[in-house]
């Protein structure tokens, strides 16, 4: 069964520490997207990358958050240093060129940040 | 710009009642429409889709038709139940330079026993 996997599924950390989220796209698909999730901002595109490469990060706060791709399994987003203001649910979803041309997303269950 | 507007929730109905959750877009271009559904505690997941003017998406008894002349993608079931419980997010997908997906805000459906 072919999911999209997010580590970790929840993280609490004090402000200023450096965190780190990991996600496994489906095997096969070449565009991941990072989106984060409030309350207040509803689903904001963070980060997306083709084939490894960033296409837009026009939606990260660039001065404390970075998203890479190591290679095809991985992407990571990170924030360094951390703010109360960060705290969310962070979602990695990827998708294939053939399903992409029509948008379909598949999401990772998320991952759940408290910044103290 | 490019946006999606869907009507504000929570959504409350009892079982068997008839739902309508309005969304409405604005584009350049042709976008693909989609409605996601996100459990509690899950992530979001394809509901629906359509991708070009006056196709109809359905799946689960949930329809919904890309209306272009009027910019809407409105989501309806004839009879909601428990179980429908979610959330519903509209959204689209512009086919041009880089595939962009963008949410509407999520409407909460409550469907009491």
């Amino acid at each position: 069964d072919a999911r999209v996997t997010q580590t970790p599924r929840h993280k609490v950390t004090e402000m200023g520490q450096e965190v780190t989220m990991r996600c496994q796209p489906i095997l096969g698909h070449n565009t991941v997207f990072w989106y984060r999730q409030t309350m207040m901002q509803g689903l904001e595109l963070l980060a997306y990358f083709r084939n490894r490469a960033p296409l837009d990060d026009s939606g990260m706060p660039k001065d404390r958050f970075s998203a890479e791709m190591p290679d095809a399994t991985l992407a990571t987003l990170k924030i360094q240093p951390s703010e109360p203001r960060d705290s969310a649910v962070y979602f990695c979803a990827s998708g294939s060129r053939t399903g992409i041309i029509t948008g379909e997303l598949f999401f990772g269950e998320g991952s759940r940040l408290t910044v103290l | 710009g490019n946006s999606v507007t869907q009507m504000e929730g929570p959504v409350t109905l009892s079982e068997e009642a008839f739902l309508t959750i309005n969304c409405t877009y604005t584009a350049t271009g042709y976008p693909s429409l989609f409605w996601y559904v996100q459990y509690p505690g899950e992530g979001l997941q394809l509901l629906l889709k359509a991708t070009k003017a006056d196709d109809k998406g359905s799946n689960k008894g949930f329809e919904a038709t890309y209306r272009k002349e009027t910019t809407s993608f409105h989501l309806e079931k004839g009879s909601v139940q428990v179980s429908d419980s979610a959330v519903y997010f509209c959204a689209l997908t512009l086919n041009t330079g880089g595939f962009k997906t963008i949410f509407g805000a999520g409407t909460r459906l409550f469907v009491k026993a």
